[in-house]
């Protein structure tokens, strides 16, 4: 079976704090993809970023960094000086055929 | 707007009653996917299509629920017989398949309300 856990529910920072959103997956599948979308108060999910199981490095885009740890099953989601405008729930995603979201960690920055 | 479309928005509707939503996928992908999202959870998987072809159905679709995807472009869900706890956003997300599992873009979803 396929699962997603996002055990953080709530993380609330000052603008310019550090942030790292965990994520831990489950599966069988040695091929498989995971990912990271963004959901704002306007309710559309909005892709951020996408990793197959064969490439570990770890990714930099901007602000953006995510840390993907084979071993330990994790995909965790770092945003480097946090601004308010980054203030959304954000879910992980895990894929073979189809994506199986977390249950999202909601990210609360203020100024 | 060449993105997901998905119609109406929003939907209230009285239990008991059926509704539909539509939803357009970015032309060129052939991939249609549906979730159900409710409050404070992550979207949970219902159905998907690729072409006209419905190839899984989660457990969660009951039988009042059915998709169709008929010419392989646009994408029909039906509820009948409405349920309070059928009140969600409805997304409708379309992707390209192939060798590569490319992401899937999401609609703005339909909101549902069963009074």
């Amino acid at each position: 079976a396929q699962k997603v856990t996002q055990a953080q529910t709530e993380i609330s920072v000052v603008e310019k704090e550090d942030v790292t959103l965990d994520c831990v997956y489950e599966t069988r599948d040695t091929t498989y993809y995971l990912f990271w979308y963004k959901q704002p108060p306007s309710g559309e999910l909005v892709f951020l970023i996408r990793r197959n199981s064969f490439d570990e490095q770890n990714e930099i885009s901007g602000r953006y960094s995510w840390n993907f740890q084979k071993s330990t099953s994790s995909f965790n989601f770092t945003i480097t000086a946090s601004q308010v405008v980054d203030s959304a729930v954000y879910f992980c995603a895990l894929s073979a055929d189809k994506l199986i979201f977390g249950t999202g960690t909601r990210l609360q920055v203020f100024p | 707007d060449t993105g997901v479309s998905q119609d109406p928005r929003h939907k209230i509707t009285k239990r008991g009653q059926n509704v539909t939503f539509r939803c357009d996928p970015i032309s060129e992908h052939n991939r249609l996917y549906w979730y159900r999202q409710t409050l404070g959870q992550g979207p949970e998987f219902l159905t998907y299509f690729q072409n006209e072809a419905q190839l899984e159905k989660s457990r969660l679709l009951s039988d009042r629920f059915s998709a169709e995807r008929p010419k392989g472009s646009f994408s029909t869900l039906e509820i009948q017989r409405t349920e309070q706890g059928d009140s969600a956003m409805y997304l409708c997300a379309s992707s390209l398949s192939g060798q590569v599992n490319t992401e899937a873009f999401f609609g703005q979803g339909t909101r549902l309300t069963v009074v």
